[in-house]
């Protein structure tokens, strides 16, 4: 009930390519879904977050998809560069509970090939 | 840079010793969290902390011990750990506990042997 299921474990995409990351979550009260970047040394820092009332959220290359009904809703990274090559976490939480019940996904270690 | 600071970044500790981990955040936040992060599994919240009061225990082991002595401050006190308690451990902050912005910091990497 709590968890978010996240796949694929990794991904490798040519530069310039599409990386897609999906999530499947199973609470409905979850209304607050999002992504977490984390870059090899670092920690995980977010990049991009969408409630259910939008079914697609885009901030430059970075788009979240949204399927309220199938609850699942993943990641496109448009122009894959070398540069987006890091861990990403997606994750789910309720607005009303707050962020400290935020359940995170595996993650997938994506590489951009040059 | 960070506005979340985590020493030390790297830790060795054997299994009879005694270490902390700290955390400072300079975000004016009044939530603190501590994460473990191990490989191929989802970040799992240790504890949660708000106003300096412990809000959430999620069932640690008692061999891991928090300490917040002000909101700005979290430690994370160590002592007979396990080789399977061998992770990163990230501590975090936001707003409050009721913020859906989670930041966090560079985490301490703690290999037990």
């Amino acid at each position: 009930q709590q968890q978010v299921k996240q796949s694929p474990q990794s991904l490798i995409v040519q530069k310039g390519g599409i990386s897609i990351i999906n999530c499947a979550y199973e609470n409905t009260a979850f209304d607050y879904f999002p992504w977490y970047q984390q870059f090899p040394g670092k920690g995980p820092a977010l990049l991009i977050a969408i409630r259910p009332d939008v079914s697609e959220k885009k901030e430059g290359r970075f788009t979240i998809s949204f399927n309220k009904s199938a609850k699942q809703f993943s990641l496109h990274i448009m122009d894959s560069q070398p540069g987006d090559s890091a861990t990403y976490f997606c994750a789910a939480s309720s607005l009303d509970t707050g962020g400290f019940k935020t359940i995170f996904g595996a993650g997938t270690r994506l590489f951009v090939k040059a | 840079e960070t506005g979340v600071t985590q020493t030390p970044r790297h830790l060795v500790m054997g299994m009879t010793n005694k270490k902390s981990l700290k955390c400072e955040q300079h975000l004016g936040h009044n939530a603190m969290y501590w994460y473990k992060q191990s490989a191929k599994k989802p970040l799992e919240l240790m504890f949660v902390y708000n106003f300096k009061e412990q809000t959430e225990n999620n069932s640690v082991p008692s061999r891991f011990s928090p300490e917040c002595p002000n909101s700005s401050h979290l430690f994370l006190h160590l002592h007979t750990l396990q080789p399977e308690d061998s992770a990163l451990y990230l501590c975090a902050s936001s707003q409050d506990r009721g913020s859906n912005t989670i930041y966090f910091g560079e985490g301490s990497w703690l290999t037990v042997v």
